[in-house]
């Protein structure tokens, strides 16, 4: 299975709404990616998990709150968005962290709506 | 801070055309990968170079990173629709495991 799988597909919500986006992989990856994605831009680095601890915040506003229950599953908590936090929600996982060898395999993305 | 920049950012070719595709770093890196996003969908692996001056091949793709490892190269040979796509390159951050992401080069076949 070479496959990172996310839900929702999409999600739309309200800036008082708290909802969790979830990010599920089998390939025994033990690093795992948050990232978000603007029309037209690149991926943009939100949190990294590596072996399931948080090892890199990109300065994310504390409305969005990560989690790692597991090595095999990753979930993005919201609460309280701004309508500028549309965008595409994307998850990745690599084998490991590290400078080397390290692909990351993308999940599809949860395409958020914030109204 | 470090940066990834792509050029051309939009690419226009007539089927059957080849064209290249431009990776320059502010600093030099310890590798380079190449991913590719289809319209409505999400960033799909590539290739990654390691070595200074190494060139892969993948069918009609040909990939070269620079024996400096501050550029890389993306030649795509004999276009065809279903290359259509963003091309992202992405190198480590000065020595971490954060990927940063070139802006991408969108390319659209004429058929």
């Amino acid at each position: 299975d070479t496959e990172v799988t996310q839900t929702p597909k999409h999600l739309v919500m309200g800036m008082t709404n708290k909802k969790s986006l979830k990010c599920e992989q089998h390939m025994g990856h033990r690093a795992m990616y948050w990232y978000k994605q603007k029309a037209k831009k690149p991926p943009e680095l939100m949190f990294v998990y590596s072996y399931e601890k948080l090892s890199i915040n990109e300065s994310v506003p504390s409305r969005f709150s990560p989690e790692c229950p597991n090595s095999s599953l990753l979930n993005l908590h919201l609460h309280a968005l701004q309508p500028e936090d549309s965008a595409l929600y994307l998850c990745a996982s690599s084998q490991f962290v590290g400078l080397y060898y390290n692909e990351q395999f993308f999940g599809p993305g949860t395409r958020l709506t914030v109204l | 801070g470090q940066q990834v920049m792509q050029i051309p950012q939009y690419q226009h070719v007539q089927e059957g055309e080849d064209f290249t595709t431009y990776c320059n770093s502010s600093t030099t890196l310890s590798n380079i990968q190449w991913y590719k996003q289809r319209p409505g969908g999400h960033p799909v692996f590539l290739i990654q170079l390691v070595k200074s001056g190494e060139v892969k091949k993948q069918k009609r793709l040909t990939f070269q990173f620079g024996e400096a490892k501050k550029n890389s190269s993306l030649h795509i040979t004999a276009t065809q629709t279903t290359d259509v796509g963003t091309y992202f390159c992405a190198g480590p951050l000065g020595g971490s495991e954060k990927l940063v992401f070139g802006k991408g080069m969108k390319l659209t076949v004429n058929p």
